[in-house]
């Protein structure tokens, strides 16, 4: 089945304690993004990746990491997280990113933190 | 740069009435337009888009949406809607290049039996 997967679906830590969310798809699609979903703000990109070893910030981008060292990976890095880092987080991927292809979201990833 | 307005931020409905969620863009150049929805604890997954061709857009579950280029405008629309249509649905709008989607800040339609 084809499908972005992310992992944890729910976390709970602690304002600077280094945390990864993974994600992981088997489309072996060249696209990959991060978005944060807030209460009347929509979903804003946090960063993007054209593809393998090519990454580039989104509109927020401000205490997150990425890395893209497999095309099928694409972790979230949160170096020292804060309470406005609260918030619902979802990957997606697509065939490539010209802007008309299809994104395949993962069940996302609600995060707090305290 | 290209942005999106969803004008109505809830939608009540009655079930089996029909409904329409409205967007509007902005942009310089030639769009891309896309409607995503969110079902409750699940990821959003596309419900249709238009890239060129016909204005009206058919998409899966019933709906469907026009692009309207004067109005610059792409509304949503069901004749019938039903309570598993209760869910968050997001305009979204692209440009050609590399360049992301941008997501409007989304309408939460709610089905009343």
């Amino acid at each position: 089945e084809a499908q972005v997967t992310q992992n944890p679906r729910y976390l709970i830590t602690v304002t600077g304690k280094k945390l990864t969310v993974t994600c992981s798809q088997n489309m072996n699609h060249e696209y990959m993004s991060w978005y944060r979903q807030d209460p009347g703000l929509g979903l804003r990109q946090i960063y993007y990746s054209m593809n393998v070893e090519v990454t580039d910030k989104g509109d927020v981008p401000e205490g997150y990491k990425v890395s893209r060292k497999e095309k099928r990976n694409f972790p979230l890095i949160l170096e020292s997280p804060s309470p406005n880092q609260t918030s619902l987080y979802f990957c997606a991927s697509s065939r490539g990113g010209t802007g008309t292809y299809e994104q395949y979201f993962g069940p996302g990833t609600r995060l707090t933190v305290t | 740069a290209q942005s999106v307005t969803q004008l109505d931020s809830q939608v009540p409905v009655f079930e089996e009435a029909p409904v329409e969620l409205r967007c509007n863009y902005s942009s310089s150049v030639s769009v891309y337009l896309f409607w995503y929805v969110q079902y409750p604890n699940q990821g959003l997954q596309l419900l249709l888009k238009y890239l060129s061709g016909s204005t009206l857009v058919k998409g899966i579950n019933g709906f469907e949406a026009e692009f309207n280029k004067s109005q610059t405008s792409f509304h949503l629309r069901k004749p019938s809607v039903h309570i598993s249509d209760t869910a968050e649905y997001f305009c979204a709008v692209s440009v050609p290049g590399n360049t992301p989607l941008v997501f409007g800040k989304g309408t939460r339609l709610s089905v009343i039996a």
